[in-house]
């Protein structure tokens, strides 16, 4: 069974603290990893997409990683304008799906 | 371009009655779905579609229909509501199954269902 966990569930951090969100999954015959960002009251926003281990992905303050059994998403130096919930989805082998996790809430205070 | 368009925001409905959540897309793409969002679960996939013509099912399809006439539109119907379906529903389209570029998901409906 196609199963996504995130970890931690919440994040506080102080601005400039950088830290990492991680993204175990297990999906047979993975075709791409997503990376979204989700304000409250918003649809999700795409971020990254990942296809193979070894993979990164770059942009302003967030770097997004891939091995073949976790991603991770690095936050360099936040800002309290990143505070968001960040959701990762691995696609199905199908294509035809995106499997999410639960995300993580990160706070970032100034 | 407005990208994918979800309407109603909000919605209030007493069990047992049914409407349509309504969703276009101005960006020609091939694959459209339905999510729903609940407290502490990951978004879950009720139905989607490929083209024109063609349906399937997602995880948690019970309860709800959809169809797909045009390459546009892909609503959404609750047959008989139920407290259960209280929820915030996305959703979501793309070119297709390979999808560098990620789904462009729209800004939700939230429903409650008394």
């Amino acid at each position: 069974e196609d199963q996504v966990t995130q970890s931690p569930e919440a994040l506080r951090l102080q601005e400039g603290e950088s830290s990492s969100l991680n993204c175990s999954y297990t999906v047979s015959g993975l075709r791409g990893l997503f990376w979204y960002r989700q304000d409250p009251g918003k649809g999700p926003e795409f971020l990254f997409t990942l296809y193979s281990a070894g993979e990164e992905k770059e942009k302003e303050r967030l770097k997004a990683t891939l091995t073949k059994k976790e991603s991770f998403l690095h936050i360099t130096a936040p800002k309290p304008e990143d505070s968001a919930t960040y959701l990762c989805a691995p696609q199905n082998q199908a294509g035809t799906a995106l499997i999410f996790g639960k995300g993580t809430t990160l706070s970032v205070s100034s | 371009n407005a990208g994918v368009t979800q309407t109603p925001k909000f919605q209030v409905l007493k069990t047992g009655q049914s409407m349509t959540l309504q969703c276009a897309q101005d960006m020609n793409h091939e694959y459209m779905s339905w999510y729903r969002q609940d407290p502490g679960m990951g978004l879950r996939l009720i139905h989607y579609s490929v083209g024109a013509g063609i349906t399937d099912q997602g995880e948690v399809p019970n309860g709800y229909n959809v169809s797909r006439s045009t390459t546009e539109d892909f609503p959404l119907r609750l047959l008989s509501a139920a407290p259960s379906q209280t929820s915030v529903y996305f959703c979501a389209s793309s070119w297709g199954r390979n999808v560098g570029g990620g789904y462009t998901f729209g800004s939700g409906t939230r429903l409650t269902v008394v």
